[in-house]
C-alpha cells in the first residue's frame, strides 16, 4: 500500500463543474502539500497545509489531520485548470517529500 | 518564495552523450533537490544537494550516472551521463522555501534520448 494515496487518478469534467480530487495518507505528516503540474512539466506549489483549510482564488484546500485525509476543490473549473493535481506530504521525520501518483484532470469547454 | 531557472526546457539528446541541466535560485537555500519523473510517472528523488557536501543519492542512483555540483547556495547542477532512452524524463530541481512558502520547483527539463 502507498502511503500516500491520490484519488481519482483520472477525472473529466465539463467546464463550471466543482471539482473534488482527494489524498490519504499513512505517516505522520508535518505539512502537506498540493501541486499542479501542467503538460510542459513544470511544477507550481499550490497550497501548503498543516491543519485546517485554505483558499485562493477559485482553489480550496482543506486536511483533516486525525483522519488522515485532505482534499483540493476547484470552483467554477475552466479548461485551464486542465493538468495533474499533486498531493506530497513531508513526513515528520524526514525532510524528503512522499508524492502522490496524481489526478489527471481534464475541463470540457 | 523562492524563483527557480532551470536549464533548458528541453532536449533530444543521443545515446551515450551527457546532459547538463542548470538549476539558478534567486535567493540563497541550504539544500537543492533533483528530481526524475518517468512518462506517465510520479516524481522520484534522486538526489539532495548540499553546498560544500557531496550529494546524498538516494537508491537506485549512483554519481557516477547523476554527477551533481553545488558550488554555492543558489546554483546547482545535473548531469544525466551516458544516456541511454530509458533516461527519456521530466528532470526537476526544487527548494525548501520554508515553513511559509513550501517548496518551489523549477520549469522542467524535458529530455528525450534517441
Amino acid at each position: 500500500k502507498n502511503e500516500v494515496e491520490q484519488s481519482p487518478q483520472n477525472l473529466t469534467a465539463q467546464e463550471g463543474e466543482f471539482i473534488t480530487i482527494n489524498c490519504s495518507y499513512s505517516v505522520g505528516i508535518s505539512a502537506l502539500h498540493w501541486l499542479q503540474q501542467h503538460p510542459g512539466g513544470g511544477i507550481v506549489s499550490l497550497f501548503m497545509l498543516s491543519s485546517g483549510k485554505k483558499k485562493h482564488g477559485r482553489l480550496i484546500a482543506t486536511i483533516n489531520i486525525q483522519e488522515k485525509h485532505s482534499s483540493l476543490h476547484i470552483t467554477a473549473s475552466h479548461p485551464r485548470d486542465s493538468a495533474v493535481y499533486i498531493c506530497a506530504v513531508k513526513e515528520t521525520r524526514n525532510y524528503q517529500l512522499i508524492w502522490g501518483a496524481g489526478t489527471k484532470l481534464i475541463i470540457k469547454p | 518564495s523562492a524563483v527557480i531557472s532551470q536549464k533548458p526546457s528541453r532536449d533530444i539528446c543521443q545515446r551515450g552523450t551527457s546532459l547538463t541541466i542548470q538549476c539558478q535560485v534567486d535567493s540563497q537555500v541550504t539544500m537543492m533537490f533533483w528530481y526524475r519523473q518517468q512518462p506517465g510517472q510520479s516524481l522520484t528523488l534522486i538526489a539532495t544537494a548540499n553546498q560544500g557536501s557531496e550529494a546524498t543519492y538516494e537508491s537506485g542512483f549512483v554519481i557516477d550516472k547523476f554527477p551533481i555540483s553545488r558550488p554555492n547556495l543558489t546554483f546547482s547542477t545535473l548531469t544525466v551521463s551516458n544516456m541511454s532512452p530509458e533516461d527519456s524524463s521530466i528532470y526537476l530541481c526544487s527548494v525548501n522555501g520554508g515553513e511559509h512558502y513550501g517548496y518551489t520547483f523549477g520549469s522542467g527539463t524535458r529530455l528525450t534520448v534517441v
